[in-house]
């Protein structure tokens, strides 16, 4: 069965703290997403990934970056967290057929206090 | 940035019922999808549509595509609790890689 794995449920930090969001897939996808969703106002694109090192900036990449060193691995980091940051946080793949994020992880809720 | 919006925002019906979700937009798409999403899980894909005019089911789910591409409907047919959950559109436009979320239907079908 096709996996989209991250690595934390819940995760609670404080203001000002690196913050590091892990996911694996194990599906060989080209292409591997960051999105954050909020009450209101729906999934947004944070970054995305086509390729090992490569990224794209998406909607609202301010405040984050993002590491893609092994296909099957991006990460998404906070660098300096504030507390609108506090979000649900998920990852998807896709293959390059479809560029679209076909299969999501379960979701990371960031705590920041 | 392309907006989606999606109608309504809420719903709640008893089991056995039909109903209908919007998903609207005044940009055109080449592709849009449909997930549903659990409580405490992620989206999952239900399924693209590409072609203007195109219709797929998935079994009790009936998915539309506008002739235009700016607009998709769901009907769901006898309406199960176990369809309950956020239903998401996502259109696609040009740009390779990134697709635009609605901020969902919340569905709740009592038995």
């Amino acid at each position: 069965d096709v996996k989209v794995t991250q690595s934390s449920r819940y995760l609670v930090k404080r203001t000002g703290e690196k913050v590091f969001l892990e996911c694996v897939q194990d599906m060989d996808h080209e292409n591997m997403f960051w999105y954050r969703q909020d009450p209101g106002l729906g999934l947004r694109l944070i970054y995305f990934s086509y390729d090992v090192k490569m990224k794209e900036k998406g909607d609202i990449p301010e405040g984050y970056s993002v590491s893609r060193e092994k296909k099957e691995r991006f990460s998404l980091i906070l660098e300096s967290a504030s507390t609108n940051q506090t979000s649900m946080y998920l990852c998807a793949s896709s293959s390059v057929q479809g560029p679209q994020p076909q299969h999501f992880g379960d979701g990371t809720r960031l705590s920041i206090l | 940035t392309q907006l989606l919006e999606q109608s309504p925002q809420f719903l709640s019906i008893q089991e056995g019922e039909n109903l209908t979700v919007y998903c609207n937009s005044s940009s055109v798409f080449s592709s849009l999808q449909w997930y549903r999403q659990e409580p405490g899980e992620g989206p999952v894909l239900l399924v693209t549509v590409v072609t203007g005019g195109e219709v797929k089911k998935l079994k009790r789910l009936t998915f539309q595509f506008g002739d235009a591409r700016k607009d998709s409907s769901l009907h769901i047919t006898a309406a199960q609790p176990g369809d309950t959950g956020l239903y998401l559109c996502a259109g696609k436009g040009g740009y390779a890689g990134k697709s635009t979320f609605g901020d969902g239907t919340t569905l709740t079908v009592k038995p």
